[in-house]
């Protein structure tokens, strides 16, 4: 069964600094990767995704994530942070056939923006 | 575009009573839709997969007769809390799963609490 692991429950990072926040799956097969980002008391919005080709995805609000094969990780990017990114951010892979393709959320990793 | 639904955002109901929830896909059809749960600080928890003109996949240890699930049509699923208990309190978020980009795409969440 795939798994999604989130090392980081929560981390701090100055304004205007840089982020990457850490994702580890498993999974037999090519993935489809996602990442989301939730503000407090909202649903989740899609930051961006992977499906196949340049390892290297650009998202919204500037983030872009890294697929490592090799390494089972799809990280999470942002060279300069603002404080309106703080939110708790899910990683995500989906499992494709059966009834519909379902994801597999890692634990979810909460950012703190500091002035 | 893709953008998903929920409504009410907030429900306060007492215990014995139903509550429906209503989830809408509003600019794309959609054949599964997915209902999770999420607890504080936690990450999200499929509950169960919603398939248009067919009956409703459960997850393991989610009571489908506690949580009825009803998908009438491509743009809208429902989710009805029967005979609401106090530890049915919980944040109820949507999802509608967009065929052509195989990505789901999550309503804002439905904060219900049962008195």
């Amino acid at each position: 069964a795939q798994s999604v692991t989130q090392p980081d429950i929560h981390i701090t990072v100055s304004e205007g600094a840089s982020l990457e926040l850490r994702c580890n799956y498993s999974y037999g097969a090519t993935p489809y990767l996602f990442w989301y980002v939730q503000s407090p008391g909202q649903g989740l919005q899609l930051l961006l995704k992977y499906f196949s080709g340049d390892t290297l995805v650009q998202g919204i609000k500037g983030f872009e994530a890294e697929f490592k094969r090799s390494q089972s990780s799809f990280n999470l990017r942002k060279p300069s942070v603002h404080w309106s990114d703080a939110a708790e951010y899910f990683c995500a892979v989906v499992h494709r056939g059966g009834a519909g393709n379902k994801l597999t959320f890692g634990g979810g990793t909460r950012v703190l923006v500091k002035p | 575009g893709a953008v998903v639904s929920q409504h009410p955002s907030r429900v306060i109901c007492k215990s014995g009573t139903s509550v429906k929830i209503e989830c809408r896909s509003l600019d794309f059809q959609a054949t599964t839709m997915f209902w999770y749960r999420q607890f504080p600080k936690q990450s999200l928890m499929l509950m169960a997969t919603s398939n248009e003109g067919s009956k409703a996949t459960y997850e393991q240890g989610v009571e489908k007769d506690k949580f009825l699930i009803n998908h009438a049509s491509l743009t809208l699923s429902t989710l009805t809390v029967t005979s609401a208990h106090p530890e049915d309190s919980s944040f109820y978020i949507c999802s509608a799963n967009e065929g052509l980009t195989d990505t789901q795409y999550f309503g804002p969440g439905t904060r219900l609490t049962v008195l």
